[in-house]
């Protein structure tokens, strides 16, 4: 296994503009988390799925942004109506969550440039 | 809610030195603890982990981190610094496997 990956890894666009992330986890991972990381700041948490199922959203997720995670597999986090204050990198990771496992992989992020 | 504080924003060292960088968190439930390290364009890799038992916890890399229950402390240590070790340097709590909240981080100089 080639472990947690995302696409595109860099991403620039005009505000205004909607945008897709995509993120394709470990393969037996069943709990998928999206973070966003600002420079100078530690990851925020977004989001996360349990298979295909959103079980949290963090308030700083505003209703231009919604995420999917069909059939439990990979996931995309779409942007909608771009804003400069949305550049930032966006991390995922995977974990699998069984007995005493909580370890979460991450993957290498997309960095998103609002113009 | 959780939080994690960690009290240094950079760290300067010269090689073969040793290291700590603090972190200090607040929870009003008991809480996993972490430590991740990011390289430059580079996701976050796992250095370590407390889950529970031994509050002395070894991981990779030659770091190591204890866990302090009074101080709501989990340092990350590290006897001899190499060049290598130059990145960036996150705490992180969790309730019992689910979100994590991070500190700021702490960049980690290594100076020859």
């Amino acid at each position: 296994d080639t472990g947690v990956s995302q696409d595109p890894r860099h991403k620039i666009t005009k505000r205004g503009q909607n945008v897709t992330f995509r993120c394709d986890p470990i393969s037996e991972h069943n709990r998928l988390y999206w973070y966003r990381q600002t420079l100078g700041q530690g990851p925020e948490f977004l989001t996360y799925f349990q298979n295909e199922a959103q079980l949290e959203k963090s308030r700083l997720l505003s209703d231009r942004f919604s995420a999917e995670r069909p059939k439990g597999s990979f996931s995309t986090l779409e942007i909608q109506r771009t804003e400069q204050g949305d550049s930032a990198m966006y991390l995922c990771a995977s974990s699998l969550v069984q007995g005493s496992s909580y370890e979460q992989y991450f993957g290498p992020g997309t960095r998103l440039t609002v113009t | 809610a959780q939080s994690v504080t960690q009290l240094d924003s950079q760290v300067p060292v010269f090689e073969e030195a040793p290291v700590e960088l603090r972190c200090n968190y607040s929870s009003s439930v008991s809480v996993y603890l972490f430590w991740y390290v990011q390289y430059p364009n580079q996701g976050l890799q796992l250095l370590l982990k407390y889950l529970s038992g031994s509050t002395l916890v070894k991981g990779i890399n030659g770091f190591e981190a204890e866990f302090n229950k009074s101080q709501t402390s989990f340092h990350l240590r590290k006897p001899s610094v190499h060049i290598s070790d130059t990145a960036e340097y996150f705490c992180a709590v969790s309730e019992k496997g689910n979100k994590l909240v991070f500190g700021a981080g702490t960049i980690l100089r290594v100076k020859s």
